[in-house]
């Protein structure tokens, strides 16, 4: 079946510096979604990509969708203690398939 | 606009007796989806129903089953709990799969 991988599993970082995680996919995918969940809460849909190569943009934070549709990526510039949490990427390759989730990545924040 | 509603909010069992949980998707949201979500393991996915039917199922046993009522509103059974089975049960509705809206979850314990 259908496996979404995601990388790092923690990143740990200073206030103030970039933070990247980036989620690869067995199979090519019919859109890719991104999830924020904040400790102890829930998932929160951030912004779906379908487009071979889009960029996405929401203020600090940069969304890409790769070229084959395998892979995607999200920045975030400048990370502030309201980023900690969890981020997710989801893919789907379509029809009657469900969204598999990656593993997410933690991102802690030093301050 | 309510969102996604769960009950209960935590639920204690003891190995070998059934769970029930209940789900109430967003008004006008005919797709609900399960998802697994336990400690270290990401969220896996359950089950997904839509207009009343069930369009495709996780890799769990089928002691894991549910179903979708006309109001679409979703029940989850889980039958002969195991230990393991202790997670967070997250319920989603979405309209066409896109951007999932997630509920609080059910903390279900098995001791």
């Amino acid at each position: 079946g259908q496996q979404v991988m995601q990388i790092p599993q923690y990143q740990h970082v200073q206030e103030g510096e970039d933070f990247t995680t980036y989620c690869n996919s067995s199979t090519t995918l019919s859109n890719i979604q991104w999830y924020k969940q904040r400790p102890g809460g829930h998932p929160v849909f951030l912004i779906q990509l379908v487009k071979s190569g889009e960029v996405k943009k929401q203020k600090r934070l940069t969304f890409q969708f790769g070229e084959a549709k395998k892979n995607s990526s999200l920045h975030i510039t400048a990370t502030q203690t309201t980023d900690v949490g969890t981020y997710f990427c989801a893919g789907t390759g379509g029809g009657a398939d469900g969204l598999t989730f990656g593993k997410g990545t933690h991102l802690i924040i030093q301050p | 606009e309510a969102g996604v509603t769960q009950s209960p909010t935590h639920l204690i069992k003891t190995r070998g007796q059934q769970a029930t949980l209940r789900c109430s998707p967003i008004s006008g949201h005919t797709s609900v989806y399960w998802y697994q979500q336990a400690l270290g393991l990401g969220l896996q996915f359950l089950l997904w129903y839509d207009e009343g039917e069930e369009r495709n199922r996780g890799n769990f046993p089928p002691r894991f089953s549910g179903r979708q009522f006309p109001n679409y509103s979703s029940e989850l059974n889980v039958n002969a709990l195991e230990l393991e089975d202790s997670a967070l049960y997250l319920c989603a509705s979405s309209i066409d799969r896109v951007g999932y809206t997630f509920g609080s979850g059910t903390r279900l314990t098995v001791v």
